[in-house]
């Protein structure tokens, strides 16, 4: 596709609900990245993929976040029993290949857990 | 610590006013710098972004910035805002050759018509 497109754009879900955010990176991009935008901030980084290896995972805040990207392409983020500080737009962005080229983001979706 | 400030969280202009965006950063190590422009209901776009070479860069839309070492610095300017540059406008930096990003909090511009 021409950009980087995440599926659903709203989720809602009731806390302890499981949800998974889709991302599909531009076609031929190697690297691609999750990051968590809470309400007035900036994006926080979560997660790293060069092809369909997951390099970096430092940023995810708890072991109920769950990231993968099995054949180097799609992405999805799953988070596992929700809860109200979850609530935030979860950015995905994809780049050529990492390091010194230019990230392009998604849309992002906006997750509210209620 | 790796941060990055943005100490303008909001700023009203009217239209052909000039632009200046305040951006610091602290990483240690060479870094490769950016800012983005987020305009309502659209996603995250790259206005511009510095890798190495002039320290002045220009960008789309008649933005540019200026790197200055010395002060960690990457300032946004603009000589004269449309009512169309209404945006959230983020600075990010990451080290060279690394991938993670880190964003400033953001600086919500309003320009008024």
């Amino acid at each position: 596709g021409a950009g980087v497109s995440q599926s659903p754009r709203y989720k809602v879900a009731k806390r302890g609900q499981d949800v998974a955010l889709r991302c599909d990176p531009i076609s031929g991009h190697v690297s691609l990245f999750w990051y968590q935008q809470a309400l007035g901030q900036g994006p926080e980084f979560l997660t790293y993929f060069q092809n369909e290896a997951q390099l970096d995972k430092s940023g995810l805040p708890s072991d109920r976040f769950f990231a993968e990207r099995p054949e180097g392409s799609v992405s999805t983020l799953k988070i596992q029993r929700t809860q109200q500080e979850d609530s935030a737009v979860y950015l995905c962005a994809s780049s050529f290949n990492g390091g010194n080229t230019e990230a392009f983001f998604g849309q992002g979706t906006r997750l509210t857990v209620v | 610590a790796q941060s990055v400030s943005q100490h303008n969280h909001h700023v009203i202009l009217s239209e052909a006013a000039s632009l200046e965006l305040g951006c610091n950063y602290s990483y240690g190590g060479t870094v490769n710098l950016f800012w983005y422009v987020q305009y309502p209901g659209q996603h995250l776009q790259l206005l511009l972004k510095y890798f190495s070479g002039d320290p002045l860069v220009k960008g789309i839309k008649g933005f540019e910035a200026e790197f200055i070492k010395s002060k960690f610095s990457f300032n946004l300017r603009k000589p004269s805002v449309q009512w169309s540059d209404t945006a959230e406008y983020f600075c990010a930096v990451n080290g060279k050759g690394t991938y993670k990003y880190i964003f400033g909090t953001g600086t919500r511009l309003k320009v008024l018509a």
